[in-house]
């Protein structure tokens, strides 16, 4: 079965960094595009960066442009997304979706149930 | 990188048709097919009910139905179901080589 995994959320000040990682499971991890999404509290979906099957191609939302980092490790079949100088406003849960290609322009067609991220003092 | 424009909620009685709007620019929903509506449920992954505009996954029923005309996407769910009830999100590829999701529709059967 074809799964995603996410994990690494909790609790973190502002201006705080946390790293979150998404396990996958019953595919060929390295053939496949991946992207995070978020859902804050209250509000609808918002895509925050995917990777490339290869991970030579990344590209990010401007919310997080310069502050979060997207990586993965094809050895270990895990995404991550490194989320650096934390705003109250990156509070949300963290969904990994699988695209359905190498490239990032494929849709998403399997997800996670996502990891909470709440920014707070 | 705005949302696409999704009306907020939408309603019909069991067995009516109701269809969902998902207005974006000609750089994003007018420029691709690459158009795709979710369904989700609280707690819930997403789930992927149309994708490249107008196809269904395996699995999902043809009562779900995806089109679009020029900036704007549709999904129309024929034969409302009460299992139908879920906020449905509409996405799309960008020219900046990003995704962009519209801010949700809440669908209730009445």
């Amino acid at each position: 079965e074809v799964q995603v995994l996410e994990s690494g959320g909790g609790l973190v000040q502002p201006g705080g960094s946390l790293r979150l990682s998404c396990a996958a499971s019953g595919f060929t991890f390295s053939s496949y595009a991946v992207s995070w999404v978020r859902q804050a509290p209250g509000k609808g979906l918002e895509w925050v960066s995917a990777i490339s099957g290869s991970g030579g191609g990344t590209y990010y939302a401007d919310s997080v442009k310069g502050r979060f980092t997207i990586s993965r490790d094809n050895s270990k079949n895990t995404l991550y997304l490194q989320m650096n100088s934390l705003r109250g406003e990156d509070t949300a849960l963290y969904y990994c979706a699988k695209q359905v290609g190498a490239l990032v322009f494929y849709y998403m067609d399997v997800w996670g149930k996502g990891t909470t991220v709440t920014v707070s003092s | 990188q705005s949302a696409l424009t999704q009306p907020a909620s939408v309603s019909g009685s069991p067995g009516q048709s109701i269809t969902i709007s998902c207005t974006g620019t000609s750089s994003d929903v007018g420029g691709y097919n690459s158009v795709s509506w979710y369904q989700h449920l609280p707690g819930k992954a997403p789930k992927l009910m149309i994708y490249d505009v107008s196809n269904r996954p395996s699995g999902v029923s043809d009562r779900f139905s995806g089109s679009k005309s020029g900036n704007t996407a549709s999904l129309t769910i024929s034969g409302l179901q009460a299992e139908d009830e879920a906020d449905y999100y509409c996405s799309s590829y960008t020219s900046s080589s990003t995704w962009v999701f519209g801010g949700g529709t809440k669908l209730t059967v009445l």
